[in-house]
């Protein structure tokens, strides 16, 4: 089935530990994105790629990285992790960047750091 | 500054119509676009609006007025499966996307 997968589900995490939240589209979208999403709040984007090989600082990109080694996978890091980054988080792709495009969802990864 | 801002919850009768409103103000402007939420689950995509006027979808239709700064979208013949949170977002002049916290619309039998 076409689509976005994110890995794991969700997850509880200790403060200080290290966690790669993983994405995969089979879309062949060229662009790719990661969001947080908490109550009370608009999705907001960390950081996102416009197409393989590059990425992006968005809103709120503090004590998170990305890579995008392929057109594939976009994976989010988290090197030390923090309660404040408590949190559902949801990755997108859309055809390409530059251009108006609708962007398609993961099923998100629910996040809890202790 | 950039804000998207949208009511917080509404409620509605099921088989009624309702109407929810959401007013922009991003750096540049390309576009409005509507999502659906449920529960749980990952945003789903409704509706873009460029241009001013009203786009129909079946029982979903999204007016935009860029004039105003302003959208909305209509839900007719409410069903229980349209209790959902419904997000709009604005599209600013990098094509990135301002979202709202979201309507969260309950549908009462």
């Amino acid at each position: 089935i076409a689509g976005i997968t994110q890995a794991p589900t969700s997850q509880i995490l200790a403060a200080g530990r290290r966690m790669t939240l993983r994405c995969t589209q089979d879309m062949r979208h060229n662009a790719m994105y990661w969001y947080r999403q908490d109550l009370g709040l608009g999705l907001r984007l960390i950081h996102y790629s416009n197409t393989a090989g590059t990425t992006g600082k968005g809103e709120v990109p503090d004590g998170y990285s990305v890579s995008r080694a392929n057109t594939d996978d976009f994976p989010l890091t988290l090197a030390s992790a923090v309660p404040s980054q408590t949190s559902v988080y949801f990755c997108a792709s859309s055809e390409s960047a530059g251009e108006v495009n609708t962007q398609y969802f993961g099923p998100g990864t629910r996040l809890t750091v202790l | 500054g950039q804000n998207i801002d949208q009511p917080t919850e509404m409620t509605a009768t099921e088989g009624a119509i309702v109407q929810i409103n959401c007013t922009y103000q991003t750096s540049g402007f390309n576009g409005l676009f509507w999502y659906q939420q449920h529960a749980g689950e990952a945003p789903t995509f409704l509706s873009y609006n460029v241009l001013d006027g009203l786009e129909e979808k079946g029982r979903f239709s999204s007016f935009l007025s860029r004039s105003k700064g302003y959208s909305y979208l209509l839900l007719k013949e409410l069903q229980m499966k349209d209790s959902a949170s419904y997000l709009c977002a604005g599209s600013d002049s990098n094509y990135q996307l301002i979202w709202g916290a979201g309507t969260k619309l309950i549908i009462k039998p």
